[in-house]
């Protein structure tokens, strides 16, 4: 089975400051990762995805995340944040193989908050 | 326009009046899922379908149904709800989920309260 652990529930930051929203995962079998964001009242829209190949990914909005393979780790950053980057992530897990491969199991979400 | 399509996208229900939320997508995938979103537990999933007549359960199918005659639809039926299914729900499709670069793409939810 996968898990997914986001270990912030809430993060607030001021504007123009570099953010990073934690996550973690399990998994017995290689996996894809990926960065999902929603607005408030707004469905999920992907922020950014690792399958393979290089360890640092870069996504919409000026995001990037970084795979750490010895840490089960996919921390989500951005160096500088706007108003407009307030809403709330959700990181996810997905097997490349077996049962899991059909599972797509997300984090309990990070609530990002940008003060002016 | 490529999406997926939720309806009703509000409902007020009452305990044991039998609902169905439909889902439809227009991008000819065959991976179809439903989620639901509560406060502080995030996103979790209730069915999936890898294609046509082919549905399994995700990590809290109780009290839901499906259905995938096609392969644009993929309905959720609450036979009796009950108020603890009062949650947003959310559907989502991938032209496959096996293997490899499939992103999903997510309906605008249905906001669902059962009195």
């Amino acid at each position: 089975a996968q898990s997914v652990t986001q270990l912030d529930s809430q993060v607030p930051v001021f504007e123009e400051a570099p953010v990073e929203l934690r996550c973690n995962y399990s998994s017995s079998v290689s996996v894809y990762l990926f960065w999902y964001v929603q607005y408030p009242n707004q469905g999920l829209q992907l922020l950014l995805k690792y399958l393979s190949g290089s360890t640092l990914v870069k996504g919409i909005n000026g995001f990037e995340a970084e795979f750490n393979k010895s840490q089960t780790s996919f921390h989500l950053r951005k160096p500088s944040v706007h108003i407009s980057d307030t809403a709330e992530y959700f990181c996810a897990v997905r097997s490349s193989s077996g049962a899991g491969s059909y599972q797509l199991t997300f984090g309990k979400g990070t609530k990002l908050s940008v003060i002016p | 326009e490529a999406q997926v399509t939720q309806n009703p996208r509000y409902l007020i229900t009452v305990t044991g009046k039998k609902l169905t939320v439909t889902c439809s997508q227009n991008m000819n995938h065959e991976y179809m899922s439903w989620y639901r979103q509560d406060p502080g537990l995030g996103l979790r999933q209730i069915y999936y379908s890898m294609n046509v007549e082919a549905t399994d359960k995700g990590d809290v199918p109780e009290g839901y149904k499906v259905s995938r005659k096609e392969k644009r639809n993929f309905p959720l039926i609450l036979e009796s709800p009950s108020p603890n299914q009062t949650s947003l729900y959310f559907c989502a499709s991938s032209p496959r989920l096996a293997g490899g670069d499939n992103e999903q793409f997510f309906g605008p939810g249905t906001r669902l309260t059962v009195l």
